[in-house]
């Protein structure tokens, strides 16, 4: 149980396009989503914390009209990566928790490459 | 505010000997502390957690962790080690203090190689 996936795992796309990454909790239903950003050999960075039917929570520092993040549902978080450049290029990885649950789950990152 | 440190960021060990990974947290309130494993181009995978009871804590495959209170650690631990272990492992923390639900700090990581 508490299984996480994320689509696409890779995605290559050009600089100024959008790109759409889907979060989904396949077992259990996720009040809360987290968005991380992993650079090469660096920790993960916590961008934003997403409640479903509700606005995320973005960290400092993270420009939320760039990351668009929709939790539309208790299985489901979108990041949108809105107008792309070379230096968003990273790993990202979302996780998930139960509505009363202290522990997340992973799901298994997405390479985002800006060329 | 709630931190991780990691002060290695790389530990090497023959296969067969114990292996341990450091990890000391600082938190207001009371730690709720994880160690998750990432192995390339992948997610993070749970090893395990302590949120309170006993201080040695059992995870999977064969991994173990002591939680220090007065050393602030919880040092991830494992009596004989595999090549099949080499990955890299985060420390997180998460703080019940400061009503900073359940959001985690992570450390650097570490990364652990395990050679023949």
């Amino acid at each position: 149980g508490a299984v996480v996936s994320q689509h696409p795992s890779r995605v290559i796309c050009k600089s100024g396009t959008s790109v759409k990454i889907e979060c989904r909790s396949l077992d259990f239903q996720a009040t809360t989503m987290f968005w991380y950003r992993q650079f090469p050999k660096q920790s993960l960075m916590l961008m934003a914390t997403s409640n479903e039917g509700s606005k995320a929570t973005y960290e400092q520092g993270v420009e939320k009209d760039k990351f668009l993040i929709n939790h539309a549902s208790l299985t489901l978080s979108t990041l949108t990566v809105t107008s792309a450049h070379p230096e968003d290029s990273s790993f990202y990885i979302c996780s998930a928790s139960f509505p009363s649950g202290n522990e997340q789950f992973f799901g298994p990152g997405t390479r985002l490459t800006v060329l | 505010a709630q931190s991780v440190a990691q002060p290695e960021d790389q530990v090497n060990v023959a296969e067969g000997n114990p292996l341990t990974v450091k990890c000391t947290y600082s938190v207001s309130g009371n730690p709720y502390l994880f160690w998750y494993v990432q192995y390339p181009n992948r997610g993070l995978q749970f090893l395990l957690k302590y949120i309170t009871g006993d201080n040695l804590v059992k995870g999977s495959y064969g991994f173990e962790a002591e939680f220090n209170k007065s050393q602030t650690s919880f040092h991830l631990k494992k009596p004989s080690a595999l090549v099949s272990d080499s990955a890299l492992y985060f420390c997180a923390v998460r703080d019940e203090g400061t009503g900073g639900g359940n959001k985690l700090t992570f450390g650097t990581g570490t990364q652990l190689k395990v050679e023949l």
